[in-house]
């Protein structure tokens, strides 16, 4: 099945300044790769997301690039600011399927 | 957030005896999923549904099982709870031909 490594675990950054979370996946066919962001104690929340067709996706401050030929797929957030502290985690569709395989989260925190 | 609903919302049970958990949806989509969220290892799939009656396997299915009579129900069963069971569960839907998954509150799970 697909496996799905995240990294770093913990990132603290300063308000303003930009955070980078990277994550690598094992099954070539996988084609869908979303971003969820969890405040304590909520559910995760659907952020961002892209498609194996698309190497770079943006939102705002929010940007996702991906890198089919590395399996490899990064979480680029801008001018940081305090609300953006959360625990993120990228996922993949195993065998392009309905199915996700998560990573084990990395944890943001801002210092104003 | 999507029309998803979790009952209950904090339980706690003893070693033993059956649990059921309820995923409740007003959106009409085909697919719904059972996770559970344990610290150091982000969300892992338990079951998912595919329609009325049609649930498989995920990752971590051992001691659950699930059940799918209507679109909008998808429940999940502990059939005798054990203290590695104690966890956060959260159901997700998506819609069919449509990969994004929204999540709904959770539950949380204590197995004394």
């Amino acid at each position: 099945g697909e496996n799905v490594e995240q990294h770093p675990s913990t990132l603290s950054v300063q308000e303003g300044d930009s955070a980078v979370i990277k994550c690598t996946y094992s099954d070539s066919a996988s084609n869908y790769f979303p971003w969820y962001k969890q405040e304590l104690g909520k559910r995760p929340q659907l952020i961002i997301d892209i498609r194996s067709n698309v190497g770079e996706k943006k939102d705002q401050r929010i940007a996702v690039t991906l890198n089919k030929t590395a399996k490899h797929f990064s979480l680029h957030i801008t001018e940081t600011q305090p609300e953006d502290s959360a625990v993120y985690f990228c996922a993949a569709n195993g065998a392009g399927s309905y199915q996700l395989t998560f990573g084990k989260g990395t944890k943001l925190s801002v210092i104003p | 957030d999507a029309g998803i609903t979790q009952s209950p919302r904090h339980k706690v049970t003893e070693t033993g005896t059956p649990v059921t958990l309820r995923c409740h949806q007003t959106e009409n989509h085909r697919y719904m999923y059972w996770y559970r969220q344990d610290p150091g290892h982000g969300l892992r799939l338990i079951h998912y549904s595919y329609g009325v009656k049609d649930t498989d396997k995920g990752e971590v299915s051992d001691g659950y099982s699930v059940s799918r009579s209507k679109t909008e129900d998808f429940l999940l069963t502990l059939e005798s709870a054990t203290s590695s069971q104690t966890s956060v569960y959260f159901c997700a839907i998506s819609e069919n031909g449509r990969m994004e998954q929204y999540f709904g509150p959770g539950t949380r799970l204590t197995v004394t």
